[in-house]
């Protein structure tokens, strides 16, 4: 069965500064997908980054960025340039075309953002 | 971007009370649906995946008499939390896939029901 772990239940950044969360999954399948998610105080999900596992670039969308290193198992989101509105909880998500559309979310990462 | 509108925001009942959960796609057709529970500082935990016009699946561990969901229609999902109990409490929230969608695209998320038992 595949599963998703966040070893870091809480991390905090400078605003301005660099952080990076972690993630490491297990899975045998090949072919998956791999997400970030963003739950703000307001508790709404939100899609921060997403990664193909065929695709051997990381995934970049403006401050955020991914490493990810398939042989290793590991997802690890690095956020650039941290801004106060960047507190929230972080997901990891895996999904698969053998799972259907069904997410398996990692326990999460509280971040917070010091001024 | 697609929207979802879950609503209630926030539910506060008594025991014994039974409560429904609406999740509407406003501005595409979703075959599948997801309904997730969330405890206090812990992740999400998929209830059950619905199909339009099909009954759900029920993952392990979860009551299909208890939480009641009906998939009537490519934009409407409910979730109905029956005799709900102090234990029911929690954060409920739904996601669409657009039909079609594959692994590759995102689900489409609630901003989620707080429900709370006296």
């Amino acid at each position: 069965a595949q599963t998703v772990t966040q070893s870091q239940p809480e991390m905090s950044v400078q605003e301005a500064e660099t952080v990076t969360l972690s993630c490491t999954y297990d899975t045998s399948e090949s072919d998956y997908y791999l997400f970030w998610y963003k739950q703000p105080p307001s508790r709404q999900m939100i899609l921060v980054i997403r990664q193909e596992a065929y695709k051997q670039q990381n995934a970049t969308e403006n401050r955020f960025s991914v490493n990810f290193q398939k042989a290793a198992k590991s997802f690890s989101l690095k956020i650039s340039d941290s801004q106060l509105g960047d507190a929230a909880m972080y997901f990891c998500a895996y999904r698969s075309p053998e799972r259907g559309l069904k997410y398996i979310f990692g326990t999460g990462t509280r971040l917070k953002v010091l001024a | 971007g697609a929207v979802v509108s879950q609503h209630p925001s926030w539910v506060i009942c008594k025991s014994g009370t039974s409560v429904k959960i609406e999740c509407r796609s406003l501005d595409f057709q979703a075959t599948t649906m997801f309904w997730y529970r969330q405890f206090p500082k812990q992740s999400l935990m998929l209830m059950a995946t619905s199909n339009e016009g099909s009954k759900a699946t029920y993952e392990q561990g979860v009551e299909k008499d208890k939480f009641l969901i009906n998939h009537a229609s490519l934009t409407l999902s409910t979730l109905t939390v029956t005799s709900a109990h102090p234990e029911d409490s929690s954060f409920y929230i739904c996601s669409f896939s657009r039909a079609g969608a594959g692994s590759n695209q995102p689900q489409h998320f609630g901003d989620g029901t707080r429900l709370s038992i006296l």
